[in-house]
């Protein structure tokens, strides 16, 4: 049974350019949560997704930041015309119900460096 | 609001020896807990979670916490520190966002160096 996969694991863009960043869940899973840890800091929500829908979009920038999780597919978190400030890691998590207590499972995260 | 606090950034501890994390919480309602430990260059791994109950609650790798609603503490501890546990870990809580979802808040993490 996989856990949750993400890819690529390491990504470098230059400013300018686009990143895209794909997760597939656990399967069976069909909530997913996108989070960013900037260097030396906890993590940080910024959209949860169900199939199809965005539910909550609260954590993610306006500008430039898109989120989707198709009917078939992965999950994909879009950053267009990256900045250097977007240097972080990208972590994915899904989990099975929408209970509060429903723990999350985390992949192994998208590191992403912009030079 | 729902949050979590780690009031240490680093705990060093001798191997074999008992080793505890803190973790306190300020949550409206039931509080809901979790712990996640993260390894060097990888995504969190769930260890355990409160939700109702008993006040100590048994986890993955032998890690266990303790649950204490008077001094609003989530505290993890293992009896018996290991080189390999040297990681860093975090304490979750969820917090509701839009539309009846949940996501969760961390703290800011703590991490743990285990001393041959």
């Amino acid at each position: 049974n996989a856990g949750v996969m993400q890819n690529p694991r390491h990504l470098v863009r230059r400013r300018g350019q686009e990143a895209r960043l794909r997760c597939s869940p656990m399967k069976g899973h069909s909530h997913v949560y996108w989070y960013r840890q900037l260097p030396e800091e906890g993590l940080k929500f910024m959209v949860y997704l169900q199939k199809e829908n965005i539910i909550d979009e609260s954590g993610m920038p306006k500008e430039r930041f898109s989120a989707e999780f198709p009917k078939e597919g992965p999950s994909i978190l879009r950053i267009q015309q990256v900045v250097r400030g977007d240097s972080a890691a990208y972590f994915c998590a899904s989990r099975q119900g929408s209970s509060s207590y429903n723990e999350q499972f985390f992949g192994p995260g998208t590191r992403l460096t912009v030079l | 609001a729902q949050s979590v606090a780690q009031p240490e950034d680093q705990v060093n501890v001798a191997e074999g020896n008992p080793l505890t994390v803190k973790c306190t919480y300020s949550v409206s309602g039931n509080p809901y807990l979790f712990w996640y430990v993260q390894y060097p260059n990888r995504g969190l791994q769930f260890l355990l979670k409160y939700i109702t109950g008993d006040n100590l609650v048994k986890g993955s790798y032998g890690f266990e916490a303790e649950f204490n609603k008077s001094q609003t503490s989530f505290h993890l501890k293992k009896p018996s520190a290991l080189v390999s546990d040297s990681a860093l870990y975090f304490c979750a809580a969820p917090r509701l966002g839009r539309a009846g979802s949940y996501q969760l808040t961390f703290g800011k993490g703590t991490k743990l160096s285990v001393i041959p």
